[in-house]
């Protein structure tokens, strides 16, 4: 099946930094959404983005399908912006409804 | 409702019990799933339901797990005989569709399952 690798694992911030965070695919994808886990467990939807280029106020993501990967932009990153950040994929030919997480990246932002 | 909402919160039961574990899509979305995240890991699929076709339950663990979603609506995970390496976080979301671009999903605040 599909492998989905997220980098880095780890990432710990000063307040009002920027990151990049990786999502690595290892097959064409139909589907491409990035979350974001709180540290109370709840996941929040960020962008639902197969291909192309979103932006959602400090946040944004690109999908460069061909080359089968997205990458995850936080700017001015604040305490907030803690917590686990997925992606989660679904290839061409798998199953219509199920998406494979990748591991996240845990991102610790320090006031 | 405004958002998906989960039945109940928290659940400890003991080895061998059945647990029924709930979950109230948003309005309006035919596409239903249940994830199951395990301490400090990422989320895996169980099973799901989408309109009136048949669900997809290639990501059950075991026949221990079934689900049903009654009326398109109102989705119930049940596990029978819980084990240990049942202790997990289960998560229900929605989406309007499956497919079209109408796939965003949206994740409740799921059921924390503890297995004495």
């Amino acid at each position: 099946g599909i492998q989905v690798e997220q980098s880095p694992p780890d990432l710990i911030l000063q307040e009002g930094a920027n990151s990049t965070l990786r999502c690595n695919f290892s097959d064409s994808v139909n589907n491409l959404q990035w979350f974001h886990q709180n540290p109370w467990g709840q996941l929040i939807n960020l962008f639902y983005i197969p291909s192309g280029t979103k932006q959602n106020g400090r946040l944004s993501a690109t999908t460069v399908a061909t080359e089968r990967y997205s990458l995850l932009y936080i700017s001015s990153s604040q305490t907030t912006d803690s917590g686990v950040y997925f992606c989660a994929v679904r290839n061409y030919g798998g199953s219509q409804g199920n998406l494979i997480f990748g591991k996240g990246t845990k991102l610790s932002v320090k006031p | 409702g405004a958002g998906v909402s989960q039945s109940p919160s928290n659940k400890v039961t003991e080895k061998g019990k059945d647990v029924e574990l709930r979950c109230d899509p948003i309005s309006g979305h035919t596409a239903l799933y249940w994830y199951r995240q395990s301490l400090g890991q990422g989320l895996e699929f169980l099973i799901y339901f989408q309109g009136n076709s048949a669900p997809d339950k290639s990501g059950l663990p075991s026949d221990r797990f079934s689900a049903e979603r009654t009326g398109g609506s109102v989705s119930t995970l049940t596990i029978q005989r819980t084990q240990q390496e049942d202790s997990a976080v289960y998560l229900c979301a929605s989406s309007l569709d499956i497919a079209g671009g109408r796939e965003t999903q949206y994740f409740g605040p799921g059921t924390r399952l503890l297995v004495l």
